[in-house]
């Protein structure tokens, strides 16, 4: 358990469905991260929210919208969604400091959501 | 942009050995970090050590050990008196350090290695 939860765990949905994934951290943190784990790729940043403003996001299609309304959620919004948007999707979160001082900032991750896209 | 790189798509070891899993990466940063996270078949990312890139300690913890060699820009990881429940896919990621006045970054992934720990 590392304080970061996520649901759905398992999501089937067709190509021209609306679903939601949703993430919750329980660890005070002010920063919270999408990740795709595909099965041929390595783990590939989607989003990241700092304070929750957007502050990347990593070329990510427009049929992937993520929503952070305060910083311990985070969602992801699916919507006309490709067989190849099936994957493994990873919420993070950890916290972050400014200045030049060179903490560590390591992410704690929830344990996924399982999307099949039919 | 940074790459990592994990050349050794899986190995297998018998219980109670050493085993040392590889990472490269490259970058043209001087300040960063770098981690090992295991992923067992539950799919849970596990945080198993960290290394900041000023610091020229190794880290440890407890039965794992980093080798970082910033000149070569090389991360491997040491597992000491494997056990069975060390099996898991093992990445290696690397991560800048935060802009100026702070802020975010995200982890760029190698592709992983699958270690099996043989009984």
């Amino acid at each position: 358990e590392t304080g970061v939860t996520q649901t759905p765990r398992h999501l089937v949905m067709g190509m021209t469905n609306k679903k939601s994934l949703k993430c919750e951290q329980h660890l005070g943190h002010n920063a919270m991260y999408w990740y795709k784990q595909s099965a041929k790729k390595p783990l590939e940043l989607m989003f990241v929210y700092n304070f929750k403003e957007q502050t990347e996001n990593n070329s990510v299609p427009s049929r992937f919208s993520p929503e952070c309304p305060n910083s311990s959620h985070l969602f992801l919004h699916l919507h006309t969604l490709q067989p190849e948007d099936s994957a493994l999707y990873l919420c993070a979160s950890s916290q972050e400091r400014g200045g030049a001082n060179l903490k560590t900032y390591e992410q704690y991750f929830g344990p996924g959501t399982r999307l099949t896209v039919t | 942009a940074q790459t990592v790189t994990q050349s050794q798509p899986e190995m297998s070891v018998q219980e109670a050995e050493t085993v040392t899993l590889s990472c490269t990466y490259d970058t043209s940063e001087n300040n960063y970090y770098l981690f090992w996270y295991k992923q067992p078949p539950s799919r849970q990312m596990i945080l198993v050590i960290r290394q900041e890139a000023y610091k020229q300690q190794n880290a440890t913890e407890n039965r794992f050990s980093v080798n970082f060699q910033k000149a070569a820009k090389s991360f491997s990881l040491k597992i000491s008196d494997s056990q069975l429940g060390d099996t898991a896919m093992y990445f290696c990621a690397f991560m800048k350090h935060g802009r100026g006045g702070g802020g975010a970054d995200g982890l760029t992934f190698g592709k992983g290695t699958h270690l099996i720990i043989q009984p």
